[in-house]
């Protein structure tokens, strides 16, 4: 069965702190995985797509890592700002049927 | 470039009625995905339409159905409302199945 399991399923930190999400699956065959945004009452907001060639990709202070021998990805985010409290969201991509398989999220909340 | 727009915002229905959601993709995006998404079980993945075809579906019974338009403008119907449907709906818009996806605002549904 394809899942995604995310940890931690919450996490506070201080405002110019590092932190790093995980993102673990099982999804086969593997076609991408994608870490989106969510802010509380709004749609998703893609950060990065990484293919199965691609290990890092960065998007401004979001930097994501796939290791596929491992089926683990991580999210970090550099010198965290208030603005980034929300929650954050794994997807794994088959290219069996293209389907589309979805962490439960982790809930960042930044404190100043 | 205006951004993938849903209608309405917000819904009230009663148990038993039907529910017609709207979506309209950015323009030149023929891929539209819907997603239900609640505190419980997270994002879930509907169906996907791409040049008026249903492409993919999750795992939801029959009540649930959708369509898309010659201009790529997609809907979303849900019969007989159940409690469990109150949600937040969720559409997407992208050039194709395996490219990023942007999320529209959503349509929160409460059925009472």
């Amino acid at each position: 069965k394809n899942q995604v399991e995310q940890s931690p399923q919450s996490l506070i930190i201080l405002e110019g702190k590092n932190c790093t999400l995980q993102c673990n699956y099982t999804v086969s065959p593997f076609s991408n995985l994608r870490w989106y945004k969510q802010d509380t009452g709004r749609g998703p907001v893609s950060l990065t797509i990484m293919t199965f060639s691609e290990n890092t990709k960065s998007n401004g202070r979001y930097t994501a890592t796939l290791d596929a021998d491992t089926k683990q990805s991580s999210l970090h985010i550099t010198a965290s700002q208030l603005s980034d409290s929300a929650s954050y969201i794994c997807v794994v991509q088959s290219n069996a049927g293209n389907m589309l398989t979805f962490g439960g999220g982790t809930r960042l909340m930044v404190k100043p | 470039k205006a951004g993938v727009t849903q209608t309405p915002r917000y819904l009230i229905k009663t148990r038993g009625q039907q529910v017609t959601l709207s979506c309209s993709p950015i323009s030149g995006h023929r891929s539209v995905s819907w997603y239900q998404q609640t505190p419980g079980q997270g994002l879930q993945f509907l169906f996907e339409y791409f040049s008026e075809t249903q492409r993919n579906k999750g795992n939801f019974p029959g009540r649930f159905s959708g369509r898309q338009f010659s201009n790529s403008r997609s809907e979303m119907n849900v019969s007989t409302l159940e409690l469990g449907d109150s949600a937040l709906y969720l559409c997407a818009s992208s050039v194709g199945t395996f490219y990023e996806q942007y999320f529209g605002p959503g349509t929160r549904l409460t059925v009472t």
